[in-house]
């Protein structure tokens, strides 16, 4: 069965940055685009960027809001996707998740990883 | 781009059918079939629930149905049950490999 594993939770100071992992197991990694989507406490999903992780296809595809700010990459030989959010504030502090799935659907949802902005 | 719009709650008695709705354009949910419904309990990760408009994937309750007309979205669950109080979200494609939640909406079993 497919399996979205992340890293663990997170406390970063504002300015900084972090990069949150989320490892595949159970599918063919290049099968499905791997997407990230976060929630701040008590709000609602947001969609923040995607990649198909195959090397030849490479690039990323972001919210217009996280342009320039997150990079989603995906290493095949891990079957592992990351996602960096740079210049962190106190409105990043969030669960993040990794979201996979057929088409545009996100079947397959990794646990969540709370990372947390605080000086 | 803006988030989808949703009625931020919805309720029912047990048994009953509710509806909820989720608006766009012409940019997203009026120009492809591409949305997806998803159910939130507290704590816990999303859940699909309905996908490509109207699909339900295996183990999902033939309770839970979508449809689409113009640029609204519709998920409607039938034979309310108490399981069913969660927090629902849709999705739609945007173009260019992009996705966009709607606001939520919160149901609440009476």
């Amino acid at each position: 069965q497919v399996q979205l594993v992340q890293s663990g939770a997170e406390v970063k100071k504002p300015g900084s940055s972090v990069k949150v992992s989320c490892k595949a197991s159970g599918v063919t990694f290049s099968s499905y685009s791997i997407n990230w989507v976060r929630q701040a406490p008590g709000q609602g999903l947001e969609w923040m960027g995607g990649i198909i992780p195959i090397s030849i296809f490479g690039t990323a595809n972001y919210a217009q809001r996280f342009q320039g700010r997150v990079t989603i990459t995906a290493d095949e030989s891990t079957t592992t996707a990351y996602m960096e959010l740079s210049s962190l504030t106190s409105d990043d502090t969030a669960v993040y998740y990794c979201a996979s799935g057929p088409g545009a659907a996100f079947v397959y949802w990794g646990q969540g990883t709370l990372v947390t902005v605080s000086s | 781009q803006s988030a989808l719009t949703q009625p931020a709650s919805v309720s029912g008695s047990p048994g009953q059918s509710i509806t909820i709705s989720c608006t766009g354009t012409s940019s997203d949910v009026g120009s492809y079939s591409l949305v997806s419904w998803y159910q939130q309990h507290p704590g816990k990760a999303p859940k699909v629930m309905i996908y490509e408009v109207s699909k339900r994937p295996s183990g999902v309750s033939n309770r839970f149905s979508g449809s689409k007309s113009g640029h609204s979205a519709f998920l409607t669950i039938s034979g309310l049950q108490a399981e069913d109080e969660a927090d629902y979200y849709c999705c739609s494609y945007a173009g260019s490999s992009t996705r966009l939640f709607g606001t939520g909406t919160k149901v609440t079993v009476l």
